[in-house]
């Protein structure tokens, strides 16, 4: 079992839905994480929350938006995706993220996002 | 900028064998490395590190992995492979100074099959 918890496990959705995807960690990790993962490819950054604060976006069009209400808590809200936005969406967490940067990030087992 | 190479896309041998998975990086900086191991309709789940110190490093599952400084690799073994081990290794690499803004980078993945 992985502990950190992502749901849907599997989503479609059509390209004028809103949607939103959760994780949540109960690890005290300050320190949290969304990837993109397509099939047999590594997973790509998109965000980075740093003690709920976002620190990092790796230029992530505006139709994904982040969100982190809480230390435990991450939501990723989705609008008017595209098909090329169909991929296994990851979220991580680690203790801390630049001060503890020999902490492995623990991975929770993803999203199957398919856009129609 | 910091890369991971991992020169094969698929590494097949039959159990009870011995298995290495290559990894080479690259960075300004010292290494962290990490090797994850990603089974189907999963999340990555963390095998191993190497921080500082000794150069061989053991891990979950058996897996080992020796640092190179000189070759600037980190490959992972394990002296007898299971067809349980069958899955998808990603090396990943944070420099230890900060450079490309701490972020963890991967390598494309090694499909490893384990035949029996």
């Amino acid at each position: 079992d992985t502990e950190v918890t992502q749901t849907p496990k599997h989503l479609v959705m059509g390209m004028t839905n809103k949607k939103s995807l959760k994780c949540e960690q109960h690890m005290g990790h300050r320190a949290m994480y969304w990837y993109k993962q397509k099939a047999k490819k590594p997973p790509e950054l998109m965000f980075v929350y740093s003690y709920e604060k976002l620190s990092i976006n790796e230029s992530v069009p505006s139709r994904f938006s982040p969100e982190c209400p809480n230390s435990s808590l991450l939501n990723l809200h989705l609008h008017a995706l595209q098909p090329e936005d169909s991929a296994l969406y990851l979220c991580a967490s680690s203790p801390r993220d630049r001060e503890y940067s020999n902490q492995p990030q623990h991975f929770g087992d993803g999203t199957r996002l398919s856009i129609l | 900028a910091q890369s991971v190479a991992q020169p094969e896309d698929q590494v097949n041998v039959a159990e009870g064998n011995p298995l290495t998975v290559k990894c080479t990086y690259s960075v300004s900086g010292n290494p962290y490395l990490f090797w994850y191991v990603q089974y189907p309709n999963r999340g990555l789940q963390f095998l191993l590190k190497y921080i500082t110190g000794d150069n061989l490093v053991k891990g979950s599952y058996g897996f080992e992995a020796e640092f190179n400084k000189s070759q600037t690799s980190f490959h992972l073994k394990k002296p007898s492979a299971l067809v349980s081990d069958s899955a998808l290794y990603f090396c990943a690499v944070r420099d230890v100074s900060g450079g490309s803004n701490y972020k963890l980078t991967f390598g494309k993945g090694t499909l490893l099959t384990v035949n029996p």
